[in-house]
């Protein structure tokens, strides 16, 4: 059982926005930064927002991050084809002194 | 340009200490904020951080695990060493080791990965 909370599962069609939440508690999203990766099967993560809401460069515009009290959310706008992935949220937790990641959430663009 | 790459046994047996190298470039661990940390991931399953070391060598490690695990650093090899003793079934999986700022906490650079099997 992870201690961030993410769906399970997310999907939508080409062209469409999607949102992942991730929820968490006041030791660890509420208190930190959040980043987000995603994961083609078979690969490493690759990052996608650190800092709640930073793109790292090269990361298209449409992937946008936010942050609410103890909640986050990816949000994909502009779906496609390539965005199906598995996507991860993380941050760290003061009361366990280590990192945290969401359960995952596998992203299908029907 | 960082990368990072993980090496080690493929196969391990039940009871065993598993030994797993980090050789990274592009970056110094002794720059301020400059951390690695390993994070695996069981076959079908989500990631689950393992362990961090960062630029002053303190040392922070999944709860669940604090007594199994040990990291260590060798700056002047660029070399981030993780060992995990009493190796289960369980502990089948993908190993990664990544490069993680720890202004912010997050990662941004993966190694590919390294699968171990732990089985008889």
């Amino acid at each position: 059982q992870s201690v961030l909370t993410q769906p399970p599962s997310a999907s939508g069609t080409p062209g469409q926005k999607v949102t992942i939440s991730c929820s968490g508690s006041i030791s660890n999203i509420g208190s930190n930064f959040v980043s987000w990766y995603h994961q083609l099967p078979g690969t490493a993560p690759k990052l996608l927002i650190y800092k709640n809401d930073q793109r790292p460069s090269g990361v298209p515009g449409r992937f946008s991050g936010s942050k609410s009290g103890t909640s986050a959310s990816l949000a994909i706008s502009g779906l496609r084809s390539e965005d199906e992935a598995d996507y991860y949220c993380a941050t760290w937790d003061d009361r366990l002194n280590g990192a945290v990641f969401g359960g995952g959430t596998q992203l299908t663009v029907l | 340009q960082v990368t990072l790459r993980e090496s080690g046994p493929a196969l391990v047996k039940p009871t065993q200490t598993l030994t797993l190298t980090c050789t990274f470039s592009g970056f110094s661990l002794n720059s301020n904020d400059m951390c690695v940390s390993w994070v695996r991931q069981p076959p079908g399953k989500a990631l689950e951080w393992l362990a961090l070391i960062d630029w002053e060598g303190d040392k922070y490690y999944r709860t669940s695990l604090k007594t199994r695990l040990t990291i260590s650093k060798d700056t002047s090899k660029n070399q981030v060493v993780l060992t995990m003793t009493n190796m289960d079934p369980v502990d089948t999986g993908t190993y990664y080791c990544a490069r993680m700022v720890w202004n912010g906490i997050y990662s941004d650079s993966w190694g590919q990965g390294i699968l171990v099997t732990v089985s008889s």
